[in-house]
């Protein structure tokens, strides 16, 4: 029920792309819900997050989706660029507590 | 400058030889917390803190030890590796109630032969 599931697992887009990363959860405790972004070398670090009371969020070029009766949410990179190329980490967390983590998506965005 | 330090950054080391990890913030934050990163799996927390002497068991305790006398510091200690905790380490830390406050540290790579 703690698990967080992730897809894809990788992911390759073209310059001005679009890409759409997908996670789903079942602990409905979870109220919080970011996504990481991390490149080689470095820790996470925040992108954009959302609490379950939307159902979208836009920041700039990243929007996440929410789905609540689904269990669903996904993030959207609009207009990808090479400088997008990172792994992406969806989490869910239940009242300001402990994080779950899904397994990851590269994403490579060829010039 | 808020941060999160991680000592040290790189470490090889054999099969039963104790070792500690430092962590360290600057944000005084209650909040720490130590994940394993492995390929194919994200980030597993090990421990976490929810404040001074407040410890608890995360999602894949084994073989690991914490301890949190001060605030600002979260060390993880191996007492005898083995070389399935080779590993990539973070430690992170944010306000309790405030999710959105988390940072990590930069990591530190393990090896154990």
């Amino acid at each position: 029920q703690q698990q967080v599931k992730q897809s894809p697992q990788s992911l390759i887009v073209q310059k001005g792309g679009i890409s759409i990363i997908n996670c789903a959860y079942e602990n409905t405790a979870f109220d919080y819900f970011p996504w990481y972004q991390q490149f080689p070398g470095k820790g996470p670090a925040l992108l954009i997050a959302i609490r379950p009371d939307v159902s979208e969020k836009k920041e700039g070029r990243f929007t996440i989706s929410f789905n609540k009766s689904a269990k669903q949410f996904s993030l959207h990179i609009m207009d990808s660029q090479p400088g997008d190329s990172a792994t992406y980490f969806c989490a869910a967390c239940p009242y300001g507590q402990n994080f779950v983590f899904g397994p990851g998506t590269r994403l490579s965005v060829l010039p | 400058e808020a941060q999160v330090t991680q000592n040290p950054r790189y470490l090889i080391t054999v099969t039963g030889k104790k070792l500690t990890v430092t962590c360290s913030q600057n944000m005084n934050h209650e909040y720490m917390s130590w994940y394993r990163q492995d390929p194919g799996l994200g980030l597993r927390q090990i421990y976490y803190s929810m404040n001074v002497e407040v410890t608890d068991k995360g999602d894949v305790p084994e073989g690991y030890k914490v301890s949190r006398k001060e605030k600002r510091n979260f060390p993880l200690i191996l007492e005898s590796p083995s070389p399935n905790q080779t590993s990539l380490y973070f430690c992170a830390s944010h306000r309790a109630s405030f999710p959105d406050t988390q940072y990590f540290g930069p990591g530190t790579r393990l090896t154990v032969l």
